[in-house]
């Protein structure tokens, strides 16, 4: 069965340094992939996907994240944070384009003026 | 992209009364339906996936008796907590499943948030 592990549940950094928030799959094929950002008491919103194109996926937002097959990793990165990024992100995956949505745990950013 | 709307956004209700959540896609035809459920401080869980026409297929764990879906139509689907219990406070987000443009794609709606007192 495929899952998600989003390594830390929460992460602090300083206004203006880099954002790693860190995600690995498991599964028996690469899968599609997402980050979701969701802000206090609001719904998800779609940052980025993964479909076995090009393993560098750029997104909204200034944030990116690179599929690592041998690593089974594809965390999110953004080089410079803003205080307007602090929320709970989501990474998720799913088998098949006909599959279900599996979602990670989440990990809470802060950012620290 | 594609728009997805619930009602109501937010209902707070006494135990034991049952609460009727919509979800409807406004521009896109949602020929698969899932219902996700979010616990304070928690990611969100699958509760069930349904088909248009079809009956919904639920997680394990989740009573299909207390949590009726029903997706009789592309853009609308209904979920409806019976006996609603304080245990089943959460956040409800629907994700409508279908072709928009040439795609197929997903999206979810903007939750709707149930207090039961």
């Amino acid at each position: 069965a495929q899952s998600v592990t989003q390594l830390g549940s929460h992460v602090s950094v300083s206004e203006g340094a880099l954002v790693l928030l860190r995600c690995n799959y498991s599964s028996s094929v690469p899968p599609y992939l997402f980050w979701y950002v969701q802000y206090p008491n609001q719904g998800l919103q779609l940052l980025l996907k993964y479909t076995s194109a090009a393993t560098l996926v750029k997104g909204i937002n200034g944030f990116e994240a690179e599929f690592k097959k041998s690593e089974t990793s594809f965390h999110l990165t953004k080089p410079s944070a803003h205080m307007s990024d602090a929320a709970e992100y989501f990474c998720a995956v799913r088998k098949t384009s006909y599959d279900k949505v599996i979602f990670g745990p989440g990990t809470s950013l802060s950012v620290i003026p | 992209g594609a728009v997805v709307s619930q009602h109501p956004s937010w209902v707070i209700c006494k135990s034991g009364t049952s609460v009727k959540i919509e979800c409807r896609s406004l521009d896109f035809q949602a020929t698969t339906m899932f219902w996700y459920r979010q616990f304070p401080k928690q990611s969100l869980m699958l509760m069930a996936t349904s088909n248009e026409g079809s009956k919904a297929t639920y997680e394990q764990g989740v009573e299909k008796d207390k949590f009726l879906i029903n997706h009789a139509s592309l853009t609308l689907s209904t979920l409806t907590v019976t006996s609603a219990h304080p245990e089943d406070s959460s956040f409800y987000i629907c994700s409508p499943r279908g072709v928009a443009g040439l795609q197929e794609t997903q999206y979810f709606g903007p939750g709707t948030r149930l207090l039961v007192l």
